[in-house]
């Protein structure tokens, strides 16, 4: 089973452009969520959706946009990519029934 | 807002020993779940234990346990018989049952001695 699956795995990014991080899961989990990881912060809660159809603010919404397109995926789109977004972008699905939460695997951005 | 708190950025422990990682929590909640999860130099996140807060025992996973005080808002990992392979950062985290956000500390940095 590939769980969650999160490309591209690196990303340089100048200052202004703009990308989309993809994020497919194949576990028919119906929550998803975007986290950003930063050196001595923990994981914070870019973006979730509980079912299709459905997105919420987390704690660091700023800057971001999510696209919940089907079960599978849930795409977090950068539209002007700034320096203090430079991070480490996990998604991550949820079993309902255990509380398992599964990663994919990051995406390393930066942008200069 | 809930928050998760790990007091010890770093810690270390020599092998085949046991170390303790503290975590406290602050939430007006009476019925949550908490979890640690163990991040590798490989950047994956796993899960090494849950515990739901409505149950009074302690959960463990092998080598790994946990010491729940509800009441103190306590939730601190023991990792016995310490291996190599445990070198990690390790999260605490934190969700409430009736929310979808799952809060984690900023984690705690366990090297193991040879």
């Amino acid at each position: 089973n590939a769980g969650v699956t999160q490309t591209p795995k690196f990303q340089v990014l100048k200052t202004g452009q703009s990308m989309t991080l993809q994020c497919a899961q194949d576990m028919n989990h119906n929550s998803m969520y975007w986290y950003r990881q930063d050196p001595g912060m923990g994981l914070r809660l870019i973006y979730y959706s509980a079912s299709e159809g459905t997105t919420d603010k987390g704690e660091v919404p700023n800057g971001y946009n999510v696209s919940r397109l089907n079960k599978r995926e849930f795409s977090l789109r950068l539209e002007s990519a700034a320096p203090s977004q430079t991070s480490v972008y996990f998604c991550a699905s949820r079993t309902e029934w255990n509380e398992k939460l599964f990663f994919g695997s990051g995406t390393q951005l930066s942008v200069l | 807002a809930q928050t998760v708190t790990q007091s010890q950025p770093e810690m270390s422990v020599q092998e085949a020993e046991t170390v303790t990682l503290s975590c406290t929590y602050d939430t007006s909640e009476s019925d949550y779940y908490l979890f640690w999860y163990k991040q590798p130099p490989s950047r994956q996140m796993i899960l090494v234990i849950r515990q739901e807060a409505y149950k009074q025992q302690n959960a463990t996973e092998n080598r790994f346990s946990v010491n729940f005080q509800k009441a103190a808002k306590s939730f601190s990992l023991k990792i016995s018989d310490s291996q190599l392979g445990d070198a990690a950062m390790y999260f605490c985290a934190y969700r409430s049952r009736g929310s979808y956000q799952l809060t984690f500390g900023k984690g705690t940095k366990l090297s193991v001695i040879p």
